[in-house]
């Protein structure tokens, strides 16, 4: 199975501020790294999908990058709605894997 | 509207069983892969199992595998989840979503159906 390790696995920050999320994987998975966002009791949202590209209807300020094993999440501004857990997942093989979230608080 | 509808959920006893459904509506179900996730209190999301647009594929987790079973009907746009001998470690919100091939990212969920197995 491969291994999801994310971190931080929470973060405060302030409105405005630029938030970085990192998700290492055991073994290469090309770039087949999901992100989502999560608030509570609500379904996940696809955010990033193949690592770096935008879901439909996902504002600009959030991007992905990396590839082979290490991906990173950044949410170039942080705004009032953007405070949720966030997940990366590897599609390359199953089992499907989550990582085990990043909780984004209010300072 | 595009969307995915789950239920059966509910109260079961140790060792129980149900059956939850996920009816798919404003796309064409037969032509999507679809999973189901589960998410349990003060936990991470799961991944629980996985199958291909025509069901002729399925994937399992090690830990609901030989107890559940994943199915689909294509002609009632619904997708199914059967659960046997549930246990404590089951409870937990479970949510159908689909994905547009095998490799790609869940880009549309349900709201999810909550089992909780107590006695």
């Amino acid at each position: 199975d491969i291994q999801m390790t994310q971190s931080p696995s929470s973060l405060s920050a302030s409105v405005g501020d630029r938030v970085t999320i990192s998700c290492r994987t055991s073994q290469s998975i090309i770039n087949y790294l999901n992100w989502y966002q999560q608030k509570p009791g609500k379904a996940p949202k696809l955010l990033i999908y193949a690592a770096s590209s935008l879901q439909s209807g996902v504002p600009a300020r959030f991007s992905g990058s990396g590839s082979g094993t290490d991906f990173t999440l950044t949410i170039s501004s942080l705004q009032p709605e953007d405070f949720a857990t966030y997940y990366c997942q590897q599609s390359y093989s199953t089992p499907l894997t989550f990582g085990g979230g990043t909780k984004v608080e209010i300072k | 509207e595009v969307q995915l509808v789950e239920s059966g959920g509910g109260l079961v006893q140790p060792g129980g069983s149900l059956r939850l459904s996920c009816a798919a509506s404003g796309f064409t179900f037969s032509m999507y892969w679809m999973h189901w996730v589960r998410h349990a209190p003060g936990k991470g999301l799961v991944w629980v199992s996985r199958i291909n647009s025509d069901g002729s594929s399925t994937r399992y987790a090690d830990s609901v595998k030989g107890r559940f079973t994943i199915s689909r009907d294509n002609a009632k746009n619904t997708l199914y989840l059967q659960m046997n001998s549930l246990s404590a470690e089951d409870t937990a919100l479970y949510f159908c979503a689909r994905v547009r091939a095998e490799k790609w990212g869940m880009d549309v969920w349900g709201q999810g159906t909550t089992v909780t197995v107590s006695s």
